[in-house]
This record gives C-alpha cells, sequence and structure tokens, in this order.
C-alpha cells in the first residue's frame, strides 16, 4: 500500500528562524512528489515539483531535497515569517495504468510561527 | 484567486440525502480532480477527469459519482450521505493531466452531515 509519512506532527518557531520537514513515502513507482502549503480553510498552494531525477528545487525561501534511493524528501524553510504559518503537505504521485497518476497525500505538518 | 470556482462555499443537509458540488476549472484547463479532507484522514484523491472522460480513480466511495460536462465544469454527487462524509471537498484543475504539471485548487466546500 503506497503511503506517505510526515514529520513533525507540528512545530511552532520564532519568526526568522529556520526549520525543516521530513517527509518518508512508500510509494511505487514514483512519478513525482510536490510539497503543498495550505493555510487553515482553504485549498493547497504548490511550492515544489520534484521528479526522480531532481535533488533539489527552491522557490524563495522554501527548498525541498529528494533522495529517491532512501524514499525521503525534506522542506527547508529560511528565515521564517509570520506568513509561513500554515500546513505544509507532502504528495507523492505513483504511476498507474492508462497513463494515469494517483495522489497520496501526507497528513501535513503544521507549522506556527511566533514573533 | 487560483483560478478554480467551487459552489456553494458551504452546506449543511441530514443523513440519507443527496448532495451535489459543483467546480468551474480555470480557463483553458481540461483536466479536474476532486479530493476529500477530513480531519482524521488527511487530503484523499477521489477522481479525476480530463476532457469529460474518467482519468483516474482513487478511494472514491461507491455512494459518491462526478462528471465532466462538455464546458469542461465537473460536479461531485454524493448520495446517501453519513456522518463521516462531513469534510472539506476540493476541486483542482490542471492544463493537462499529471503528474508533472501545476494542479490549481479551488477554495473547496465545507459539507457537514448533521
Amino acid at each position: 500500500k503506497n503511503q506517505v509519512e510526515q514529520s513533525p506532527q507540528s512545530l511552532i518557531i520564532l519568526e526568522g528562524k529556520n526549520c525543516t520537514l521530513q517527509c518518508n513515502y512508500t510509494v511505487s513507482p514514483f512519478s513525482n512528489l510536490r510539497w503543498y502549503k495550505q493555510d487553515t480553510g482553504r485549498g493547497p498552494v504548490s511550492l515544489t515539483i520534484m521528479t526522480f531525477s531532481e535533488n533539489t528545487k527552491s522557490n524563495g525561501r522554501y527548498t525541498a531535497t529528494l533522495d529517491a534511493d532512501t524514499k525521503q524528501s525534506s522542506l527547508h524553510i529560511t528565515a521564517s515569517q509570520l506568513s509561513d504559518s500554515a500546513s505544509y503537505i507532502c504528495v507523492v504521485s505513483a504511476g498507474a495504468s492508462g497513463g494515469s497518476y494517483i495522489p497520496t497525500f501526507g497528513r501535513g505538518t503544521s507549522l506556527i510561527v511566533h514573533p | 484567486d487560483s483560478g478554480v470556482t467551487q459552489t456553494p462555499k458551504h452546506l449543511i443537509t441530514a443523513t440519507g440525502q443527496r448532495v451535489t458540488l459543483r467546480c468551474s476549472p480555470r480557463s483553458g484547463d481540461l483536466s479536474v480532480y476532486w479530493y476529500q479532507q477530513s480531519l482524521d484522514q488527511g487530503l484523499q484523491f477521489l477522481i479525476q477527469y480530463y476532457n469529460g472522460e474518467e482519468r483516474a480513480k482513487g478511494n472514491i466511495l461507491e455512494r459518491f459519482s462526478a462528471q465532466q460536462f462538455p464546458d469542461l465544469h465537473s460536479e461531485l454527487n454524493l448520495s446517501s450521505l453519513e456522518l463521516g462524509d462531513s469534510a472539506l471537498y476540493f476541486c483542482a484543475s490542471s492544463v493537462v493531466s499529471w503528474p508533472n504539471t501545476e494542479a490549481f485548487f479551488g477554495q473547496g466546500t465545507r459539507l457537514t452531515v448533521v
């Protein structure tokens, strides 16, 4: 069964500090891995998309890494801001029959940034 | 604003009833995805349509069905509703099918079954 595990479940940091969120997956066959940011009560917004051959991708203060051998990914947030307070969701897609793709979502890490 | 429109924003209904959720994708997007987000399960992929045809199916119950119309809007029908169906239902759209294309999410429909 395809699974995506995220840690920590929640995290509180001070504004200006860095943090790293983790994602471990058992998804096969691997197609891509995405990180989403979801503000409370709103739809997720994509931060990064990585395929098998990519091991680092940045989007402003967000940097995602992927180790396809160990099936781990991390999302590093630099110089956190209050607006970074949100849930961060790791999504791993598996190739399926007929050229379709099935995403498996992690439960998310809830990040709170305090002033 | 992602450009994906979902209606209604909120819906309260009784057990055993049937409801229809509507999604209008971004202009030019051919692919529509439906997701369910509950407190205990997180986000779950339900179903994907591409240009009117079902493309991929996830953990969608038999009581649920969806379709995509010629104008590309989509509807998710939920019937014989149970308390456990209470959740946020999201629609997303993309120009083409996954996996590497950007998908944009709507604001969701919050369904409460009482």
